[in-house]
């Protein structure tokens, strides 16, 4: 099945650092949702977008929703070590109530 | 408030054998989900319940996969035979409706391996 593509795949940064990554798709979206999920676990929701250009926060994590509204971009301030875990963006299109994963940012805080 | 439950949390099988999953939602969330997520990549919807209708199963492999929500709440996953590719975390979500702001809660799967 279709999967939005995210970039980078996988990151190691040091405990403090600024965090960037992004997913692109082909198709246009409507709404976009970021999500976090740690070993064992489901997804837990962080983020959602609804408007193409909004740009929303949740404490040291900000999200934007692409002018194209063909992509989305996550960032994280400051990281520290419990943001380890894989990050996936989520898209949902036109006439459907269908959410589209991405492939996933696996993140890796060094102390 | 308690959250998505699902059982059991793992499950190994050999090719051909049958297994079910269990799910309970969050207490009056109409809408309930299954993902499968195969190792590396994002969840992809299996199916998706509104009460006890089936809203969307294009993603279900109807010839091995059946999914049932009786009475509305709980819901059941059967793979029937397993193939090897059905390695994955199933994933069982819940929300309280099928809006655009309605957060799907996840649980935390069950980990299927198929030997």
């Amino acid at each position: 099945g279709q999967q939005l593509n995210q970039s980078p795949q996988s990151m190691f940064i040091q405990e403090g650092e600024d965090v960037s990554m992004n997913c692109t798709s082909s198709s246009i979206f409507n709404t976009w949702l970021w999500y976090k999920q740690d070993p064992g676990e489901g997804p837990v929701l962080l983020i959602a977008l609804y408007k193409a250009g909004e740009l929303t926060s949740n404490g040291r994590l900000t999200a934007q929703f692409g002018i194209t509204r063909k992509d989305s971009f996550l960032n994280i301030s400051a990281s520290i070590p419990s943001d380890v875990g894989i990050y996936f963006c989520a898209g949902q299109g036109s006439g459907t109530y269908k959410y589209i994963f991405g492939t996933g940012t696996r993140l890796k805080v060094l102390a | 408030e308690a959250g998505v439950a699902q059982s059991p949390r793992y499950k190994i099988i050999e090719k051909r054998q049958s297994v079910a999953f269990w799910c309970n939602p969050i207490s009056g969330h109409a809408t309930l989900y299954w993902y499968q997520q195969i190792l590396g990549q994002g969840p992809k919807l299996l199916i998706q319940f509104q009460n006890n209708g089936v809203v969307d199963d294009s993603q279900l492999p109807k010839d091995r996969f059946s999914a049932e929500r009786l009475k509305g709440v709980d819901s059941t996953l059967k793979i029937q035979p397993a193939k090897l590719e059905d390695s994955a975390v199933y994933l069982c979500a819940s929300s309280l409706g099928r809006g655009i702001t309605d957060t799907q809660y996840f649980g935390p799967g069950t980990r299927l391996t198929v030997l």
